[in-house]
């Protein structure tokens, strides 16, 4: 089976524009998750999304916003971008959202806002 | 609130040095506990797991125990190997949630 891919890999946009990032899960897995890593504060969980729905939100600004399509695909979208939004944005699938399966990683994509 | 409180690294080991990375956690309940390992340029790999108090976690010769009385999940190794330089991370999941808490990271580098 083929991994969780995320794209683009790299990105680096200006301050005050938009971006928009993919992940695809691995086939047959429904939830899809989002983390943000910077050295500063770590890994933080953003959100959720399972069956179209977001099911879970971290501790973010409405900058960050997220969808799934009915495919499990999701993108994360982060608006009015700031320096402090550069890191590397992590995507996890798993099967179901209960907690019994593991969560697998995507590559991630690093954004830079300069 | 759910948090996780790893050891400050980097940690530098000549190669079969024994390992021990702390892990201590803050929850309620019950979570599932994870060590999570990222290889540079790379997402996050589970390395192990043990989701209820005294479980032994097991993979590549690392070896974590999930002590509640200590609310602990230390990892250890025997004999590192310049391939296992990596950052690691500690992870819980709440019962019944599917996020995951990390702590800080870890950098191991072993030297040969």
């Amino acid at each position: 089976k083929a991994g969780v891919t995320q794209t683009p890999r790299y990105l680096i946009k200006t301050r005050g524009q938009q971006v928009t990032l993919s992940c695809s899960p691995i086939s047959g897995h429904r939830s899809v998750s989002w983390y943000q890593q910077t050295p500063g504060q770590g890994l933080q969980f953003l959100f959720e999304y399972f069956s179209e729905t977001q099911r879970n939100k971290g501790n973010f600004p409405g900058r960050f916003s997220g969808r799934q399509f009915s495919n499990s695909r999701s993108e994360m979208n982060v608006s009015t971008l700031e320096l402090g939004d550069s890191a590397l944005y992590l995507c996890a699938s798993s099967p179901r959202r209960d907690g019994s399966y593991e969560q697998y990683f995507g590559p991630g994509t690093r954004l830079t806002v300069t | 609130g759910d948090s996780v409180t790893q050891m400050e690294g980097p940690v530098t080991l000549s190669e079969e040095a024994f390992l021990t990375i702390n892990c201590t956690y803050t929850a309620t309940g019950y979570p599932s506990l994870f060590w999570y390992v990222q290889y540079p340029g790379e997402g996050l790999q589970l390395l192990l797991k043990a989701t209820k108090a005294d479980d032994k976690g097991s993979n590549k010769g690392f070896e974590a125990t999930y002590r509640k009385e200590t609310t602990s999940f230390h990892l250890e190794k025997g004999s590192v190997q310049v391939s296992d330089s990596a950052v690691y991370f500690c992870a819980l999941r709440r019962t019944g949630a599917n996020n995951l808490f990390f702590g800080t990271g870890t950098r191991l580098t072993v030297i040969p």
